[in-house]
């Protein structure tokens, strides 16, 4: 398996425009992360899915941010309106319980798309 | 609410010298426990796990971290530190009742000198 595909892997945009991230999952992983990394506050969880069904946007720093899944290949988190304080490395990462035939909470990571918002 | 610490943001080490990361939960309840690595500009990949039976767990690249239920610790350790092993190292823990989420600790930046 290519593991978890995140696009574009850099984005530069300019303040007030809208932003949108792209992730595919591992193929028959049913749940899917979505983080963001900042040197001043680490990594942080922003929302997951399970079955394509958000779980869990507790996360989800304000209603500029939403995420989508519309199918179990596909997910999207956009920034509407970006600003400054959104520039940031944000992760997708996919697992499956079962994977291994007993229970598995392993995350897979994509490589991250590093925005920066001017 | 349930927590991860990494004692020491930063550990500097010296080439062939011990690596000790530390790596302390808050559960009374074993929880499964992980470590991640992070290499510049890329995404987290997994170094090893624990999620039940024997304590000493082994992993890539040589490390290996042991469960100290008493302790409530999982301290990563790799006997002989090379250059290649400088990277950010993250502690985490999906804590029973937590659904599928973990939770990450701060991390922990490793330099490794000559």
């Amino acid at each position: 398996d290519a593991g978890v595909i995140q696009s574009p892997r850099h984005e530069v945009t300019e303040m007030g425009q809208e932003v949108t991230l792209r992730c595919k999952p591992i193929s028959g992983h049913d749940y899917l992360f979505w983080y963001r990394q900042t040197m001043m506050r680490g990594l942080e969880l922003l929302i997951y899915f399970n079955n394509n069904v958000p779980i869990d946007d507790s996360g989800m720093p304000e209603d500029r941010f939403s995420a989508k899944m519309p199918n179990a290949s596909f997910s999207t988190l956009k920034i509407q309106p970006s600003e400054p304080r959104d520039s940031a490395v944000y992760f997708c990462a996919s697992s499956s319980i079962y994977e291994t035939g007993e229970r598995n909470y392993e995350q897979y990571f994509g490589p991250g798309t590093r925005l920066t918002v001017t | 609410a349930q927590s991860v610490t990494q004692l020491g943001s930063h550990v500097s080490v010296s080439e062939g010298a011990l690596v000790l990361l530390r790596c302390n939960y808050s559960s009374s309840v074993p929880p499964y426990l992980f470590w991640y690595v992070q290499y510049p500009n890329q995404g987290l990949q997994l170094l090893l796990k624990y999620t039940t039976g024997a304590t000493l767990v082994k992993g890539i690249n040589g490390f290996e971290a042991e469960f100290k239920k008493s302790e409530t610790s999982f301290h990563l350790t790799k006997p002989s530190a090379h250059m290649s092993d400088a990277a950010e190292y993250f502690c985490a823990v999906r804590y029973t009742g937590g659904g599928n989420k973990l939770t990450f600790g701060t991390g922990t930046q490793l330099k490794v000198e000559l």
